[in-house]
């Protein structure tokens, strides 16, 4: 069964630093999502895309935070300038339909 | 804006029924989910509900009343492996989806 892939699964970077996150969502999907979810909080949208541009972001995806599709599979969330608050698990989901299928997660700690 | 309310924790037995409600209130919406979530897993899709009425399938069923801004999610024969969390989540007009803070079931013995 095709499935949403992300990597790192975990990621450690000191505060200021930039990060990259990296999704591989499922081949036919034209919709793709980054979602965060601090531990022990609700998961919060951040961002979607389609069409090689961004369609909707949230309050939270402020010029900190960028998206790419830099070819054919990949999706990436990049961090300009990490901060303590950044520390959440990351998900990225794509969909065809309605449903979204969401990636196992890249958990960032930022320190 | 929107606004999703469910229980946050819950208790029930092994091969009982369990039915976790959702209150929601929301300014655009283009349908209703339910979500499931282990600790420390991604969310997988559970139910989706667009018309008002009682989605069935296989052990969960989710019924959906768009006038009262209310949903539940109701599993039957419950497993030790259902002790999750339960996402109500509302997906708005672009198909961004919003979540709910999640119900905590546990399933005991």
């Amino acid at each position: 069964e095709p499935e949403v892939t992300q990597t790192p699964s975990h990621q450690v970077t000191q505060m200021g630093q930039e990060v990259i996150l990296r999704c591989v969502p499922i081949s036919n999907h034209l919709y793709f999502y980054w979602y965060r979810q601090i531990l022990g909080q609700k998961v919060e949208f951040l961002v979607s895309f389609y069409n090689n541009e961004i369609s909707e972001k949230s309050e939270i995806f402020d010029d900190q935070f960028s998206v790419e599709r830099p070819d054919g599979s990949n999706f990436t969330l990049k961090i300009r300038s990490t901060k303590l608050e950044d520390s959440a698990m990351y998900f990225c989901a794509s969909r065809d339909n309605y449903e979204q299928y969401f990636g196992p997660g890249t958990r960032l700690t930022v320190t | 804006g929107q606004n999703i309310d469910q229980p946050t924790e819950m208790t029930a037995t092994e091969g009982a029924i369990v039915q976790i409600n959702c209150t929601y209130q929301t300014s655009g919406f283009n349908g209703l989910f339910w979500y499931q979530q282990h600790a420390g897993e991604a969310p997988t899709f559970l139910s989706y509900n667009v018309l008002d009425g009682l989605e069935e399938k296989g052990r969960f069923s989710s019924f959906l009343s768009r006038s009262k801004g209310y949903s539940y999610l109701l599993l039957k024969e419950l497993q030790m492996k259902d002790s999750a969390s339960y996402l109500c989540v509302i997906s708005n007009s672009g198909y961004a989806l919003n979540f709910g803070k999640g119900t905590s079931l546990l399933v005991t013995p």
